[in-house]
């Protein structure tokens, strides 16, 4: 099943701070994020693994609540650079695929 | 630049015809991952291959085929096109599991225009 991602669009000042919030119904071994530019491809973020290690982004950090199965990620001081479409995938263990969520739409404005 | 490409970048064709899809992993890379991606379904897995075997299949039409040759490229056959299959498609690569991360790298995706 899809992780329902929220929320599903919010547009914020440059140097504000947002929080994506990912959910899934099954049991998670990782989460990945990624962001995608209109028409472009999804670029990789980050990836946190069951158990608490990570590895991704300097400027973005995650957290992944094994128990709710559960991912956020926190944008501070935004940028305009920031703006796209973030998506979390979830992946089961021993399995590579990815399950992508219905993707959060962040607009940075000026 | 991921590392990934993708040919062509761009095919639009006419319903009921078929077409080849082509992705080059990066180097090292031994898995790739298709995704389709419309308008109204986000980001759809379609079907994984490592080192040449298939591993895992998503919501794959029989359509639709992949496979993946000896030199790790690999090519998706769409068949039968309806124009609901007009869509982004987009190959990931990822390195041999070691450590338990698997980051999939994306390539710049084909866009498929079914008229």
């Amino acid at each position: 099943q899809q992780p329902v991602q929220s929320p599903q669009a919010v547009i914020l000042r440059e140097g504000e701070d947002a929080v994506i919030n990912c959910s899934s119904s099954k049991a998670l071994y990782s989460v990945h994020w990624y962001r995608q530019k209109h028409g472009e491809a999804p670029v990789f973020l980050m990836i946190l693994l069951k158990g608490g290690e990570q590895k991704g982004h300097e400027k973005i950090s995650a957290s992944f609540n094994e128990k709710k199965q559960q991912s956020s990620l926190y944008l501070t001081a935004s940028q305009l650079s920031y703006s796209g479409t973030y998506f979390c995938g979830t992946a089961n263990f021993g399995n590579e695929k990815l399950t992508f969520g219905t993707g959060t739409r962040l607009t940075i404005i000026p | 630049d991921s590392g990934v490409t993708q040919t062509p970048k761009h095919l639009i064709t006419a319903t009921g015809q078929r077409v080849t899809l082509r992705c080059s992993p990066r180097s090292g890379d031994l898995s790739v991952y298709w995704y389709q991606q419309s308008l109204d379904q986000g980001l759809q897995f379609l079907i994984q291959y490592y080192n040449g075997e298939e591993r895992a299949k998503g919501n794959i039409l029989e359509r639709f085929s992949a496979q993946q040759f000896p030199d790790l490229h690999s090519e998706l056959n769409l068949s039968s096109l309806e124009l609901g299959d007009s869509a982004l498609y987009f190959c990931a690569s990822s390195a041999p599991r070691t450590s338990g991360y698997n980051e999939q790298f994306f390539g710049p995706g084909t866009r498929l225009t079914v008229l």
